[in-house]
């Protein structure tokens, strides 16, 4: 069983709103968390990265949250635009260094 | 220089044929890291490197042999493919090959591998 899991696997909304995505993880030991965007065909672009004691972290347009008690991450899209279009995928670095990537939400983003 | 650089961008080769995919970083980092992406699937990892030494293995066929000429260098040795080692294959490296921040990823663009 994959031990970071996203949701929603896809999601569609129009330009400029704004949407959530979810990640859950389960790896131990917890270093740190990221968010990947990836365009089709090319390498992920890290977003944000957030260790323990952060619990928001913001990039532009993009946030993200950390609850280390429930385990949960969250990116914040706001005004999406199209260029938003794109795969983003949780991943969760452990102290040893190995990296756990979730399955990814693949996002559409319509004029 | 800020960014990893990977060729060829595509590559297709037969089942018989050895080629070879390249790597390169100008960014001090001491790690360097070779993913297999399949489509529509999250990158595996294959190897890493820390200080110009083969730290991780993850267990990948010998048709793939990677090489760390040196810091800045990383390339992926392949003979003998089969068509299911069709994917892209993507670079990384990070400024050390810890979990915590100093070991945040970054990826070049990829190489396009088809195998006939």
């Amino acid at each position: 069983k994959n031990q970071v899991e996203q949701s929603p696997q896809s999601l569609i909304i129009l330009e400029g709103k704004n949407c959530t995505l979810q990640c859950n993880y389960t790896v131990s030991p917890f270093s740190n968390l990221r968010w990947y965007k990836q365009d089709t065909g090319r390498g992920p672009v890290s977003l944000t990265i957030m260790t323990f004691s952060e619990n928001t972290k913001s990039n532009g347009r993009y946030t993200a949250t950390l609850d280390a008690d429930t385990k949960q991450s969250s990116l914040h899209i706001t005004a999406s635009q199209l260029s938003d279009s794109a795969s983003y995928i949780c991943v969760q670095g452990t102290s040893y260094g190995k990296l756990t990537f979730g399955q990814g939400t693949i996002l559409t983003v319509h004029p | 220089d800020t960014e990893v650089t990977q060729t060829p961008k595509h590559l297709v080769m037969g089942m018989t044929n050895k080629k070879s995919l390249k790597c390169e970083q100008h960014m001090g980092h001491r790690a360097m890291y070779w993913y297999k992406q399949k489509a529509k699937k999250p990158p595996e990892l294959m190897f890493v490197y820390s200080y110009e030494k083969l730290s991780i293995n993850e267990s990948v066929p010998s048709r793939f042999s990677p090489e760390c000429p040196n810091s800045s260098l990383l390339n992926l040795h392949l003979h003998a493919l089969q068509p299911e080692d069709s994917a892209l294959y993507l670079c990384a490296s990070s400024l050390g090959a810890s979990g915590g921040p100093q070991g945040e990823q970054f990826f070049g663009p990829g190489t396009r591998l088809t195998v006939l």
